[in-house]
């Protein structure tokens, strides 16, 4: 049950495209279909912004894009607005357990 | 509107116990599995256990294996966490969260492992 990688931060201005990756293992990420990503804001719960690889969930923008190669998951945000500004987690099923990312920093410029 | 509003967090020693509760509200509960995932202070997330709609399928963290226990009752649309031998690091927010994919999460309870 070791935690996914993920960068501490990124960064980019307004209008920019940033993506951040989530590297596993072949035991979680890359032996199933089943990653997510969370957006969470100072002091409040998770959102999901990405399920199954690269699904959106209903009310999510389209700005907000996933896909998977390999071990390795992405979280792309085009159109960097300032209300994009939080922590991103990704997560995978790994067979009995579930296993997060250390979780992204977002700053917009 | 859809819900999960979680409860029983507070301040205890180290070795105690604590149960937390998780009240589901505007869907139908018994459909679907559960989970609970914790965040210590200025940290990032940590699932801890899940149960599946039934409560055929239970799984734990290392983590917390042996000293966790999650239950669900879907005629009271609840679901819980019993936490024993509590540890200093055990101190985090506790959030439940609706299917594996944690697509609706409560606002979390605060549990404090401090003597």
């Amino acid at each position: 049950q070791s935690a996914l990688t993920q960068p501490a931060s990124v960064s980019g201005s307004p209008g920019q495209s940033i993506t951040i990756s989530c590297t596993g293992t072949s035991s979680d990420v890359g032996s199933y279909n089943l990653v997510s990503w969370y957006q969470q804001h100072p002091g409040k719960a998770p959102k999901l912004m990405i399920y199954e690889g690269s699904k959106r969930p209903s009310g999510v923008s389209n700005r907000f894009s996933g896909s998977k190669s390999g071990n390795t998951a992405s979280l792309t945000i085009s159109g960097l607005q300032a209300e994009d500004e939080a922590d991103y987690y990704c997560c995978s099923y790994a067979g009995s357990s579930t296993v997060f990312g250390g979780g992204t920093k977002l700053t917009v410029l | 509107e859809v819900q999960l509003v979680e409860s029983g967090g507070g301040l205890v020693k180290p070795g105690g116990s604590l149960r937390l509760s998780c009240a589901a509200s505007g869907f139908t509960f018994s459909s679907y599995s559960m989970n609970w995932v914790r965040q210590a202070p200025g940290k990032g997330l940590e699932w801890v256990s899940s149960i599946s709609s039934s409560s055929s399928y239970i799984y734990y963290a290392d983590s917390v294996k042996g000293r966790f226990t999650i239950s669900r009752d879907n005629a009271k649309n609840s679901l819980y966490l019993q936490m024993n031998s509590l540890r200093a690091e055990d101190t985090a927010v506790y959030y439940c969260a609706r299917e594996a994919v944690l697509n609706i999460w409560g606002q979390g309870t605060m549990v404090t492992v401090s003597s």
